[in-house]
């Protein structure tokens, strides 16, 4: 079957560096996507990773290893406002989009 | 209106009403994308189009149906509500022929069936 893990919840300081983890097990592969969410609202799209590496976009930044099935999102400087669900997300085979629950991100002063 | 909308923004229906869920683009994308959302769980698709005149089952689709008369238009209809389709629906589209092929996601309808 399809999988997407995710840790449900993590927290960390304003100001600091947190990195959300997700691996994958999915029928082909065609992209991982990284969406966030805050509480209420729609998903909004973050970062799109098809070649191992490193993406760097401003705060954000994702990885990706497909031969681990492994991508991380790592975001820097943290902010108030970066408190929200992120979502991990992988193209299969099909090019349906496969979800993890999402990892919610508590940020404290 | 920019981007995809939804209507309503949330319902209260009684089991075995008929409902529909309304969902409007204007950014001429080909493919539209009904998912559920529950808490706990990822985001799962319900029907999806990936052209105007076509549709598909998603992971998700006994109880719902959908049709795609224009490239703009993807309405979700239950048939029959159920208490188990309690949840939050996004309507989502994406243009394939774009950089990422990512999926846009309207605001979302909060549906409760009682």
């Amino acid at each position: 079957g399809q999988n997407i893990d995710q840790p449900t919840e993590m927290t960390a300081t304003e100001g600091a560096i947190v990195q959300i983890n997700c691996t994958y097990q999915t029928s082909g592969f065609n992209g991982l996507f990284w969406y966030q969410q805050h509480a209420g609202e729609a998903p909004t799209f973050l970062s799109y990773n098809v070649l191992d590496g490193l993406e760097e976009k401003g705060r954000f930044s994702s990885f990706l290893s497909r031969s681990k099935g492994y991508s991380y999102l790592l975001l820097k400087e943290l902010q108030m406002k970066d408190s929200a669900s992120y979502l991990c997300a992988v193209m299969d085979s099909n090019y349906q989009l496969i979800w993890g629950a999402g990892t919610k991100l508590i940020i404290k002063p | 209106i920019a981007g995809i909308t939804q209507a309503p923004t949330s319902q209260i229906l009684a089991a075995g009403r008929r409902m529909t869920l309304r969902c409007t683009q204007d950014m001429r994308h080909n493919a539209m994308y009904w998912y559920r959302q529950d808490l706990g769980l990822g985001l799962r698709l319900i029907h999806y189009s990936n052209t105007a005149g076509t549709t598909g089952k998603g992971e998700v689709p006994d109880g719902y149906s959908v049709s795609r008369a224009n490239t703009d238009d993807f309405p979700l209809t239950l048939a029959s509500a159920v208490p188990s389709q309690t949840s939050v629906y996004f309507c989502a589209s994406s243009d394939s022929s774009g950089r990422y092929n990512e999926q846009f996601f309207g605001p979302g309808t909060r549906l409760t069936v009682l």
